[in-house]
């Protein structure tokens, strides 16, 4: 149980285009999922908070405008980069709290590699 | 505001010895404590956690950790090491806005 997927697994567009990665919960309910963003041989630096129904919550130097999050669903949230540049290249995790769980576990997804060319 | 420290980026062993990896955090709530596992291009897996409780938690893979109030500490330890151990390994302190706070990773080889 508590699976996380996300699609694509690895993406390449060519910059000033947008790319969207979704995030599902495949056997809970997530009213919460947290968008990370992985640099390689680097640590998980959380972007937003993606909270159903209602605005993703960015954390502080992350552009809102530019990372579109959406989480529509109790089991869907996605993560839109619009007008990608070279430097958003980078490996995009998400994760989600199950909803009917008490307790602060996230379960996390395979990640997106995003290659902007 | 939480923090994680994780002391050495890199750590090698040899297959069947032990594997210590050292986690310090501040927090300024009791923390939720947590060690993830996370193998090339891929996503993170859950090996153990602490919330409450019992000190010492046992988790997946023969991996254990001892929360240590006093010394804000939160190590990883599995007393022999597989060749499957070879992965980067991260701890990770929780808020109380569900929010995860990671250190920064500590890559492990087991040598042959």
């Amino acid at each position: 149980g508590a699976v996380v997927s996300q699609h694509p697994s690895w993406v390449i567009c060519k910059s000033g285009t947008s790319v969207k990665i979704e995030c599902r919960s495949l056997d809970f309910q997530a009213t919460t999922m947290f968008w990370y963003r992985q640099f390689p041989k680097q640590s998980l630096m959380l972007m937003a908070t993606s909270n159903e129904g209602s605005k993703a919550t960015y954390e502080q130097g992350v552009e809102k405008d530019k990372f579109l999050i959406n989480h529509a669903s109790l089991t869907l949230s996605t993560l839109t980069v619009t007008s990608a540049h070279p430097e958003d290249s980078s490996f995009y995790i998400c994760s989600a709290r199950d909803s009917g769980r008490l307790g602060y576990e996230q379960y996390f997804g395979p990640g997106t590699r995003l290659t902007v060319t | 505001a939480q923090s994680v420290t994780q002391l050495g980026s890199h750590v090698s062993v040899s297959e069947g010895a032990l594997v210590l990896l050292r986690c310090n955090y501040s927090s300024s709530v009791p923390p939720y404590l947590f060690w993830y596992v996370q193998y090339p291009n891929q996503g993170l897996q859950l090996l153990l956690k602490y919330t409450t409780g019992a000190t010492l938690v046992k988790g997946i893979n023969g991996f254990e950790a001892e929360f240590k109030k006093s010394e804000t500490s939160f190590h990883l330890t599995k007393p022999s090491a597989h060749m499957s151990d070879a992965a980067e390994y991260f701890c990770a302190v929780s808020d109380r806005d569900y929010k995860l706070s990671f250190g920064a990773g500590t890559t492990v080889t087991v040598r042959a």
